[in-house]
């Protein structure tokens, strides 16, 4: 079968409140940078994205926040709800000749409590 | 909708018996990719096409194989599976579009089917 995975990061907050969940990226160059959603057994969907030549960006209920100084990407929630319980991958985007690659972080596990 | 679909949601193959997985979209993008998810990992990107043209990662084994016959198919083939291949094995789109503004190339956002769980006995 598969081998053992690795523990997530977990954060777990209550319903209600704000929720941070950060992403640090490798990449310099990188001039795209997407937030996925995955619940347990489905594909990853997106959620926010943003330019390098931004520093901000939202959404409903959602905030991307970008900082090119330290290479830093935060994803904020909003009141969080139960129904926001999944795990959330940050990715950079690469381009590379007319096609981009999509380098994603570990992720991190958002535990919503009743 | 347009979606991405991906079939059979969930396949059982037996050690070393060749198995297909298949992608289809009805986005009409031009890229297509296959990503390998294990538990608790992120997906790693096994290869994709743009347009006609396979662009293979450097680490993806011979063992995996894609075929991409038209616009909206896509099909990954594992050669030989072994215990190591059972994974999520995600599908992707993307589509390439100019900024006039600069004249350069860049993609769009890449949208994900659900993913075929795989299990090898």
């Amino acid at each position: 079968g598969e081998s053992v995975g690795l523990h997530l990061p977990t954060l777990s907050v209550q319903e209600g409140d704000n929720s941070i969940i950060n992403c640090a990226y490798s990449n310099s160059a990188s001039d795209y940078f997407i937030w996925y959603k995955q619940e347990s057994g489905k594909g990853p969907q997106f959620i926010i994205d943003i330019r390098s030549n931004m520093d901000k960006r939202q959404g409903q209920r959602v905030t991307v926040l970008l900082n090119k100084t330290v290479k830093h990407l935060s994803l904020q929630i909003a009141a969080t709800q139960p129904g926001d319980s999944a795990v959330y991958f940050c990715a950079e985007n690469i381009i590379g000749g007319a096609t981009n690659k999509l380098i994603f972080g570990t992720g991190t596990l958002l535990a919503v409590q009743p | 909708d347009a979606m991405v679909i991906q079939n059979p949601r969930y396949q059982v193959t037996q050690f070393g018996k060749p198995v297909t997985l298949s992608c289809s979209q009805t986005l009409n993008h031009n890229v297509m990719y296959w990503y390998q998810q294990k538990s608790s990992q992120a997906p790693k990107l096994l290869f994709h096409y743009y347009d006609k043209d396979f662009n293979n990662e450097a680490d993806t084994p011979d063992n995996f194989q894609s075929r991409r016959p038209n616009t909206s198919f896509c099909f990954l083939d594992i050669r030989s599976p072994g215990l190591g291949d059972a994974a999520m094995y995600l599908c992707a789109t993307s589509s390439t579009r100019l900024f006039w503004t600069s004249g350069g190339y860049s993609t769009d956002t890449q949208y994900f089917g659900p993913g075929t769980r795989l299990t090898v006995l």
